[in-house]
């Protein structure tokens, strides 16, 4: 199947910096990534929609100048954190539809940790 | 708005035996798919099994297969002759083929015990 990579699968970082996570699709080209959060022992949550070549599109409630997401090219979308706070501590996930559509490939996930 | 709905927060079954896991979803779409993931503790996200809207047949990969029940928007997964590594959160899942988003469930937490 195919393989999405995300980078780093952990990062500690301090209050008020900001912290960058990649997922790239090694093996097929995405023009649709999908970044997701989760909460210890809670489900994934839907963050935004990735769109290569424009503006993210973003689930009601998550704020767009918090997580800031690039879709450069057919192969990577970025997640940037802005002026991260203790409670953007959780574990984010991205994804990407296969080039038949039917199914979702996930990342490793990236475990967020701000101290 | 689609909604996934997972009853069942944790689930145990014996070693070899058989147990099934509960899905209900709402939506409006014709057009979707269904899935059940597996969580390890790696967090590493596995496809277990799909199903399309479309087909009457229920999907079924060697130990997992589906209930699937359309008219009732009912989606269960049975895990036949349970291993210990089946252990691990599952998750019920919808996809609308419109917009290829997927929508999860709560989650279910299985302990497959010796």
């Amino acid at each position: 199947g195919a393989v999405v990579s995300q980078h780093p699968s952990w990062v500690i970082c301090k209050s008020g910096t900001s912290v960058k996570i990649e997922c790239r699709s090694l093996d097929f080209q995405a023009t649709t990534m999908f970044w997701y959060r989760q909460f210890p022992k809670q489900s994934l949550m839907l963050m935004a929609t990735s769109n290569e070549g424009s503006k993210a599109t973003y689930e009601q409630g998550v704020e767009k100048d918090k997580f800031l997401i690039n879709h450069a090219s057919l192969t990577l979308s970025t997640l940037t954190v802005t002026s991260a706070h203790p409670e953007d501590s959780s574990f984010y996930i991205c994804s990407a539809p296969g080039t038949a559509n039917t199914e979702a490939f996930f990342g490793q996930g990236t475990r967020l940790t701000v101290v | 708005a689609q909604t996934v709905t997972q009853s069942q927060p944790e689930m145990s079954v014996q070693e070899a035996e058989t147990v099934t896991l509960s899905c209900t979803y709402d939506t409006s779409e014709n057009n979707y798919y269904l899935f059940w993931y597996k969580q390890p503790p790696s967090r590493q996200m596995i496809l277990v099994i799909r199903q399309e809207a479309y087909k009457q047949q229920n999907a079924t990969e060697n130990r997992f297969s589906v209930n699937f029940q359309k008219a009732a928007k009912s989606f269960s997964l049975k895990i036949s002759d349970s291993q210990l590594g089946d252990t691990a959160m599952y998750f019920c899942a919808f996809m609308n083929r419109n917009t290829d988003k997927l929508i999860f469930g709560t989650g279910t937490r299985l302990q497959v015990f010796p």
